[in-house]
């Protein structure tokens, strides 16, 4: 069974612009949760959405976004990016709410601001 | 006061000796606790969770919570270099979502 796949793994961009983080989750998790780790940091909340609703907001600005799609799927969405948005993305699902439960990485999009 | 706290480390630990991994919550209603591990330039994965005070073992891997401490714990039998990894704390919080301490880096040396 595939799991959580992202995509683009790697990605740079200038500062200002935007990006869209794709992730699909584990055939059958209704769960998706995104998470920015900095090097050396645990990962930091930003959202979870399950049945494609937005059950969860970390303490990140408005300038992040995310959504969740009838498939399950998800996008994570950066207007006017910083250099301090350089991190690693982590998309993770699960079949249910994630205090619930537990949760299943994908590999992750690393976003390099210049 | 950060919501799920780790010694940053690195801890290390000789081949085949327990090493101990030590966490504190504040949110008193958290229910669920997690523990990942993470090896350099991977996505963390779960290795143990536990939801009642007291001991989980699975393999060499003993998980402890006290909850009127809010202090959870990471016990590794015979550690091997395999071990060697980033274990990040988590925790769910009343917010319907889980927290993750910063890591603990464990070092186990040959």
């Amino acid at each position: 069974d595939a799991g959580v796949t992202q995509s683009p793994t790697h990605l740079i961009k200038t500062r200002g612009q935007h990006v869209t983080l794709r992730c699909s989750p584990i055939s059958g998790h209704k769960s998706v949760s995104w998470y920015q780790q900095v090097l050396g940091q645990g990962p930091q909340f930003i959202f979870q959405y399950y049945e494609k609703e937005e059950r969860g907001r970390g303490n990140f600005p408005d300038r992040f976004s995310a959504r969740q799609f009838p498939n399950y799927s998800s996008e994570l969405n950066v207007n006017a990016l910083l250099l301090g948005d350089s991190a690693l993305y982590l998309c993770a699902s699960s079949w249910g709410l994630s205090n619930t439960g537990e949760l299943f990485f994908g590999e992750g999009s690393r976003l390099t601001v210049l | 006061q950060k919501e799920v706290e780790q010694n940053s480390g690195p801890l290390s630990v000789p081949e085949g000796a327990i090493a101990s991994l030590n966490c504190t919550y504040s949110d008193r209603v958290s229910q669920s606790f997690f523990w990942y591990r993470q090896y350099s330039g991977k996505s963390p994965e779960l290795i143990m969770s536990i939801y009642s005070n007291g001991d989980k073992e699975d393999g060499r891997f003993t998980a402890q919570l006290n909850k009127a401490s809010q202090y959870v714990s990471l016990l590794i039998r015979d550690s091997q270099p395999s071990d060697s990894a980033t274990y990040l704390c988590a925790v769910s919080s009343s917010a319907s979502k889980i927290i993750f301490g910063s890591g603990t880096r464990l070092s186990i040396r040959p």
